[in-house]
C-alpha cells in the first residue's frame, strides 16, 4: 500500500503561491494521484487528480516528476478561503486478477493564509 | 444537481440502538463510498460500492452494515455500536472507480 507523507502545517500570505509536496515512495505503477480540500466540518472537495507530468485546472497545478515518489499541489495566489486542509490521496480502486483495491487518505497539511 | 445528501445531519444514539445512515446522489454516479472521520485526522474509507455491488470493504466491524438499494442511494445500518464509533461518516460518490468524488456533508454521530 502506498502510504504518503506531508507537512502537518503551512502558513502563507495572501497573494502567495503556496507548494504542497506529498511523498509516496511505493507508488504503484496503477496507483493515480489526487487532492483534497477540506474545511472545518464538511466534507472534502475534491482539487486535482494526475497519474505523470503537470496537470492544471482553473484552481490548481499538479506536478508529478518521471520517477512519481512525490508530488506538488500548486496554488497560485491564495486568499483568506484558502485556509483549510489539503490531502494527499495515492491508490487505485481498480485492480485486476479480483484483488481489492485502496485508497488512502494522507494524514494532510493545514494551510493558514494570513491577510 | 452535483450535491450528494447525507441524513442525518447529526444522530446521538446508545450501544443497543439500530439507526441507519442515508445518502443520496442524483449524478448518475455509479461509485458510492462510505467514510469514517475522527477528529483531526483523515478519512478512512470502509465500504465502496460500485455498480451497486459491494466492491470494497475495509475490514470493518459487523456492527457497520452498508446497502446499497439503487444507484442513487447509498444506506450504513448501524448496530451495537461502541462509543469509540463516534465520528463524521461521509458519503462520497464517482462517475466509476478512480474518478474525482463528490463527498456529502457528513452525519455527525455520537454514541452514547
Amino acid at each position: 500500500l502506498a502510504k504518503t507523507t506531508q507537512p502537518i502545517s503551512m502558513d502563507s500570505y495572501e497573494g502567495q503561491e503556496v507548494n504542497i509536496t506529498c511523498s509516496h515512495n511505493n507508488i504503484a505503477t496503477n496507483d493515480y494521484i489526487t487532492w483534497y480540500q477540506q474545511f472545518p466540518s464538511q466534507g472534502p472537495r475534491f482539487i486535482i487528480q494526475g497519474y505523470k507530468t503537470k496537470v492544471t485546472n482553473e484552481v490548481a497545478s499538479l506536478f508529478i516528476p518521471a520517477d512519481r515518489k512525490s508530488s506538488t499541489l500548486s496554488l497560485p495566489r491564495v486568499s483568506l478561503s484558502d485556509t483549510a486542509v489539503y490531502y494527499c490521496l495515492v491508490g487505485d480502486l481498480v485492480l485486476s486478477g479480483g484483488s481489492q483495491g485502496n485508497l488512502i487518505f494522507g494524514k494532510g497539511t493545514k494551510l493558514s493564509v494570513k491577510p | 444537481d452535483t450535491e450528494v445528501t447525507q441524513t442525518p445531519k447529526h444522530l446521538v444514539m446508545g450501544m443497543t440502538n439500530k439507526k441507519s445512515l442515508k445518502c443520496e446522489q442524483h449524478m448518475g454516479h455509479r461509485a458510492m463510498y462510505w467514510y469514517k472521520q475522527k477528529a483531526k485526522k483523515p478519512p478512512e474509507l470502509m465500504f465502496v460500492y460500485s455498480y451497486e455491488k459491494l466492491s470494497i470493504n475495509e475490514s470493518v466491524p459487523s456492527r457497520f452494515s452498508p446497502e446499497c438499494p439503487n444507484s442513487s442511494l447509498l444506506n450504513l445500518h448501524l448496530h451495537a455500536l461502541q462509543p469509540e464509533d463516534s465520528a463524521l461518516y461521509l458519503c462520497a460518490s464517482s462517475q466509476a472507480l478512480t474518478y474525482e468524488q463528490y463527498f456529502g456533508p457528513g452525519t455527525r454521530l455520537t454514541v452514547t
